[in-house]
């Protein structure tokens, strides 16, 4: 079975413009999250989106959104680019159901804001 | 809030060593309990779990055990490889936020022939 897929795997912007993220779930998986790893803060809950719907939030500004789609792949976006956005972004996926609580992660975007 | 707090790095052991990563963690309720490997460049790698107190959680020869009383899962390993070498996370997840993985702050693993 394939492990979660995310593109791409760099990217380099510029402040003010904004980016997309892709992450495609394993198959089967109908709930996926999204991290942020930086060196000052470590690993951040971004968001997790399940059944289209997000189903949770971390602590970031509404600059950070997502979006899942019905095969379950999903996107995230940031507008207005940061200096401090740079980062690698983890996406993860998990089957939903009950003491089903392990996330399985892809190889992460990175993503250099210059 | 949900913390977990990690040994500092980096630590640096000779091949066949015996290793110990302690990791300690501060929840609500009965959270799963986690440990998860990155290897340069990549994402995390699930390494192990536990999901309730006294569980051991094993995986490629690495330990670790659910301890309510002392709110700790250390991870350990009777003789590391220089394969082994990578940056260690100690994770939780409370039930009732099955999402959201709150993570220790990591351990470098460095071991050396």
């Amino acid at each position: 079975k394939a492990g979660v897929t995310q593109t791409p795997r760099y990217l380099i912007k510029t402040r003010g413009q904004q980016v997309t993220l892709s992450c495609s779930p394993i198959s089967g998986h109908r709930s996926v999250s999204w991290y942020q790893q930086t060196p000052g803060q470590g690993l951040q809950f971004l968001f997790e989106y399940f059944s289209e719907t997000q189903r949770n939030k971390g602590n970031f500004p509404g600059r950070f959104s997502g979006r899942q789609f019905s095969n379950s792949r999903s996107e995230m976006n940031v507008s207005t680019l940061e200096l401090g956005d740079s980062a690698l972004y983890l996406c993860a996926s998990r089957v939903d159901g009950i003491n089903k609580f392990e996330q399985y992660f892809g190889p992460g975007t990175r993503l250099t804001v210059t | 809030g949900d913390s977990v707090t990690q040994m500092e790095g980096p630590v640096t052991l000779s091949e066949e060593a015996f290793l110990t990563i302690n990791c300690t963690y501060t929840a609500t309720g009965y959270p799963s309990l986690f440990w998860y490997v990155q290897y340069p460049g990549e994402g995390l790698q699930l390494l192990l779990k536990a999901t309730k107190a006294d569980d051991k959680g094993s995986n490629k020869g690495f330990e670790a055990t659910y301890r309510k009383e002392t709110t700790s899962f250390h991870l350990e390993k009777g003789s590391v490889q220089v394969s082994d070498s990578a940056v260690y996370f100690c994770a939780l997840i409370r039930t009732g936020t099955a999402s959201k993985l709150t993570f220790g702050t990591g351990t470098r693993l460095q071991v050396t022939l």
